[in-house]
């Protein structure tokens, strides 16, 4: 595998479900990014791992929750969606050294539709 | 508040010649970059501006003047796979990526 993966790519649940989504990357990178992604919207930042740490939480409802076991590894469990809870999550990883210049390398994302 | 505007929807001609602007007003800067992404697909970097003036990589080139809060990603000799949504992102003062909503570019023959 290279790059950055994710798993499932498609996901239908319903409102009281629990469901976990998965990512990895095999690039080396010390930092991890969920992104929620909707139609005609921008990309919307969730959650920022650096060296396993989550640096950063946007006010992410509860119902969202990260998991970084390692470096290489990130999840999101999701527990009593909403139906606009429906969107593309993206995972992303980087290189960070504080200067700020490194691009992010994102994954194919999971389609989520919470019914 | 913090603000990314790009246009939501260009239109071109397979061979032309397009360019997607996009302007910021964020808390600080420190780089600006420009991603593609296909329908279904992860998007992927393009380009990284810091310092004014323009960069080239191919057939596609992005300027940034930051007095003026402004960048375009230049397509030339456009493609029928060049259809796709061009992100904008911009790093503020605290590091922090704000995103546009995305140019979806569609390529006609």
């Amino acid at each position: 595998e290279t790059g950055v993966t994710q798993t499932p790519r498609h996901l239908v649940m319903g409102m009281t479900n629990k469901k976990s989504l998965k990512c990895e990357q095999h690039l080396g990178h010390n930092a991890m990014y969920w992104y929620k992604q909707s139609a005609k919207k921008p990309l919307e930042l969730m959650f920022v791992y650096n060296f396993k740490e989550q640096t950063e939480n946007n006010s992410v409802p509860s119902r969202f929750s990260p998991e970084c076991p390692n470096s290489s590894h990130l999840f999101l469990h999701l527990h009593t969606l909403q139906p606009e809870d429906s969107a593309l999550y993206l995972c992303a990883s980087s290189q960070e050294n504080g200067r700020g210049g490194n691009e992010q390398f994102f994954g194919p994302g999971t389609r989520l539709t919470v019914l | 508040g913090q603000n990314i505007d790009q246009p939501t929807e260009m239109t071109a001609t397979e061979g032309a010649i397009v360019q997607i602007n996009c302007t910021y007003q964020t808390s600080g800067f420190n780089g600006l970059f420009w991603y593609q992404q296909h329908a279904g697909e992860a998007p992927t970097f393009l380009s990284y501006n810091v310092l004014d003036g323009l960069e080239e990589k191919g057939r596609f080139s992005s300027f940034l003047s930051r007095s003026k809060g402004y960048s375009y990603l230049l397509l030339k000799e456009l493609q029928m796979k060049d259809s796709a949504s061009y992100l904008c992102a911009v790093r503020d003062g605290n590091y922090q990526l704000i995103w546009g909503a995305g140019t979806k570019l569609i390529i006609k023959p």
